[in-house]
């Protein structure tokens, strides 16, 4: 299994342009989530999916779109980039339980800088 | 919604020494509360857990306690090594999780 896997490492983008963070995982998980980390800042939850079809937003979901069509992909779009979403970013996914939240598995990340 | 606070944000021991990380939740709803660590560059991982029907969970040199009534729950680690170095979260949550800001731990030989 890969596990969850983002794509892509890297990104540098100037100022108004728009771009999608792609995550894809294969443990059939049905919860996934979005979160970007900034210095000092933790992990904030920027939108989050219960399962496909369904989305929801999180701690800090504004300038950020999801969808969630199938299962295994999460994408993430940056509607019009702004250098405050100059971030890491990391995807994660957990498997579904009657009992609430399970251990998140996380994406290598993205690191993100808007000129 | 959910208010996770973690202290210190940074520790720095001695190698074989203990670290205690504290966190304190807001939300009573609250059932499950995950430790990641989190070395350089790389992503969280999770190093151990405890939900809330739970007050005590050990794994080899790493406990954690969780105070209900307190709204508390800690991260001791014991005999300290280097490579325990990095950055630990706490979070908090039933069906989405709420981190805490991190502690960097420094462990020197």
């Amino acid at each position: 299994n890969a596990g969850v896997t983002q794509t892509p490492k890297f990104q540098v983008l100037k100022t108004g342009q728009s771009m999608t963070l792609q995550c894809a995982q294969d443990m059939n998980h049905e919860y996934m989530s979005w979160y970007r980390q900034d210095p000092g800042m933790g992990l904030r939850l920027i939108h989050y999916s219960v399962g496909a079809g369904i989305t929801d937003q999180g701690e800090v979901p504004n300038g950020y779109n999801v969808s969630r069509s199938t299962t295994e992909d999460f994408p993430l779009r940056l509607l019009s980039a702004a250098p405050s979403q100059t971030s890491v970013y990391f995807c994660a996914s957990s498997p579904r339980t009657s009992g609430g939240s399970n251990e998140q598995f996380f994406g290598p990340g993205t690191r993100l800088t808007v000129l | 919604g959910e208010n996770v606070e973690q202290h210190p944000s940074t520790l720095s021991v001695q190698e074989g020494d203990s670290a205690v990380i504290k966190c304190t939740y807001s939300d009573s709803a609250s059932n499950y509360f995950p430790w990641y660590k989190q070395e350089l560059g790389k992503r969280p991982q999770l190093i151990i857990d405890i939900r809330s029907n739970v007050g005590e969970k050990k794994d080899q040199r790493i406990a954690v306690t969780l105070n209900k009534t307190a709204k508390h729950f800690s991260l001791h680690i014991t005999e300290t090594q280097p490579e325990d170095s990095a950055v630990y979260f706490c979070a908090a949550g039933y069906s989405t999780l709420t981190f805490g800001k991190g502690t960097m731990l420094l462990v020197s030989p």
